[in-house]
């Protein structure tokens, strides 16, 4: 199975700031990653597919790049909606599909 | 709109089994692949299982291989997810979720979600 790795775990961040998550894969996945915001009680929902592809209804604020085991998660100006844990996933080699472990933007 | 609705969830005593269901409307389901997804917790995601649109393949994770069964009604626009023989470890919130396929290997993401159902594993 594909391990997927997430860092940082949490972030503190205030309102406009740039945050960047990062996902590491353990064997190369080529583009096929995608990530996913959560917030407290609710489901995850799609940002981003393919590693770049922004979801439709997705703000322009994210964005995602990367292939073959390294990518990222940027919020170029972050917003007070924003504050959740978001969560990478694998959808290269299935099954089955992994997920990282999240990682928690916090207010700073 | 396009809509996920799962029921079923509970508290059930360890060994025992329950079954539980996610409603599908405003897409056309039999062309979908459809997950189940957990979460314990406070933990992460975790997928469990899935089956295509077709209906004929299924695969399972491996911690609920042999326990648990993957099912759908098309006629009644249904997934299910029949768990046998729970455990402690399989509380969480369980997820139905909708496959959506970037290419004809199977390449995906998740892009609908419903809102989970519960489950409790106690004596």
């Amino acid at each position: 199975d594909i391990q997927m790795t997430q860092s940082p775990s949490s972030v503190s961040a205030s309102v406009g700031d740039r945050v960047t998550i990062t996902c590491r894969a353990s064997q190369g996945i080529s583009s096929w990653l995608a990530w996913y915001q959560q917030k407290p009680g609710k489901a995850p929902k799609l940002l981003i597919y393919a590693a770049s592809s922004l979801q439709s209804g997705v703000p322009s604020r994210f964005s995602g790049s990367g292939s073959g085991t390294d990518f990222t998660l940027t919020i170029s100006s972050l917003q007070p909606e924003d504050f959740a844990t978001y969560y990478c996933q694998q959808a290269n080699s299935f099954p089955p599909w992994t997920f990282g472990q999240g990682t928690k933007v916090e207010i700073k | 709109q396009v809509q996920l609705v799962e029921s079923g969830g509970g508290v059930v005593q360890p060994g025992r089994s329950l079954r539980v269901s996610c409603a599908a409307s405003g897409f056309t389901f039999s062309n979908y692949g459809m997950h189940w997804v957990r979460q314990a917790p406070g933990k992460g995601l975790e997928w469990v299982a899935v089956m295509w649109d077709a209906g004929s393949n299924k695969y399972y994770a491996d911690p609920v291989k042999g326990r648990f069964t993957i099912s759908r009604d098309k006629s009644k626009n249904t997934l299910y997810l029949q768990m046998n023989s729970l455990r402690a470890e399989d509380t969480a919130v369980y997820y139905c979720v909708r496959s959506r396929d970037y290419d004809s290997s199977g390449h995906s993401a998740f892009d609908i979600w419903g809102q989970g159902t519960m489950v409790t594993v106690s004596s």
